[in-house]
């Protein structure tokens, strides 16, 4: 059953916390990228990889870190240094011609 | 950079057609992308355009005019479930970096 899986799907964590969001995809996909979705807003690009161990910054890097170690993996890790660390996060995968998304990651930090 | 523009909110009738549109300024254009948004889910996949013209997938239509910066999502026979908010995506070339529209919202009323 190929597809994107991220988990977990709900995540709270406590102030100054680092913490990891998890994103692997089995359609063996050469692009992944992370958002970042607040309430009634629109998607805001984080980090994208075309490629293993090279990644790319987004719109709204600060704060963020990821890594792409193998091709199916492009985990996301919001710092302490990130302000507002509480929404939804996404992951994608994609091809030239389609790009599908994980069933996202809510995060809130209390 | 990329900037695309979306109208925030439409409404349309069950049964009717409704067009949204997509306008869009990038540096080396490499694709657009239209996905539905139900609220609290992820964006599921529509279309994919990259060369002028209609592409047709049931009740969904996507268009694209290059030159212009313009694509525009075609919905026929509305249903309520087509009820969510409808992102643009533009990828450019290079490193390949997908970014999206701030969305339309659909409503689809009796």
């Amino acid at each position: 059953d190929g597809g994107i899986t991220q988990s977990p799907k709900y995540l709270f964590r406590k102030e100054g916390q680092n913490v990891t969001l998890s994103c692997e995809q089995n359609l063996n996909h050469d692009a992944m990228y992370w958002y970042r979705q607040d309430p009634g807003q629109g998607l805001r690009l984080i980090y994208y990889s075309q490629i293993v161990n090279d990644f790319q910054k987004g719109d709204i890097a600060e704060g963020y870190s990821v890594s792409r170690e193998k091709k199916e993996s492009f985990p996301l890790t919001v710092t302490s240094a990130q302000k507002n660390p509480t929404a939804f996060y996404l992951c994608a995968s994609a091809t030239v011609t389609e790009a599908f998304f994980g069933q996202g990651t809510r995060l809130t930090v209390v | 950079g990329q900037n695309i523009d979306q109208p925030t909110e439409m409404t349309a009738t069950e049964g009717a057609i409704v067009q949204i549109n997509c306008t869009y300024q990038t540096s080396g254009f490499n694709g657009l992308f239209w996905y539905q948004q139900h609220a609290g889910e992820a964006p599921t996949f529509l279309s994919y355009n990259v060369l002028d013209g209609l592409e047709e997938k049931g009740r969904f239509s996507s268009f694209l005019s290059r030159s212009k910066g313009y694509s525009y999502l075609l919905l026929k026979e509305l249903q309520m479930k087509d009820s969510a908010s409808y992102l643009c995506a533009v990828r450019n070339t290079g490193f390949q970096k997908l970014v999206f529209g701030t969305g339309t919202r659909l409503l689809v009323s009796p």
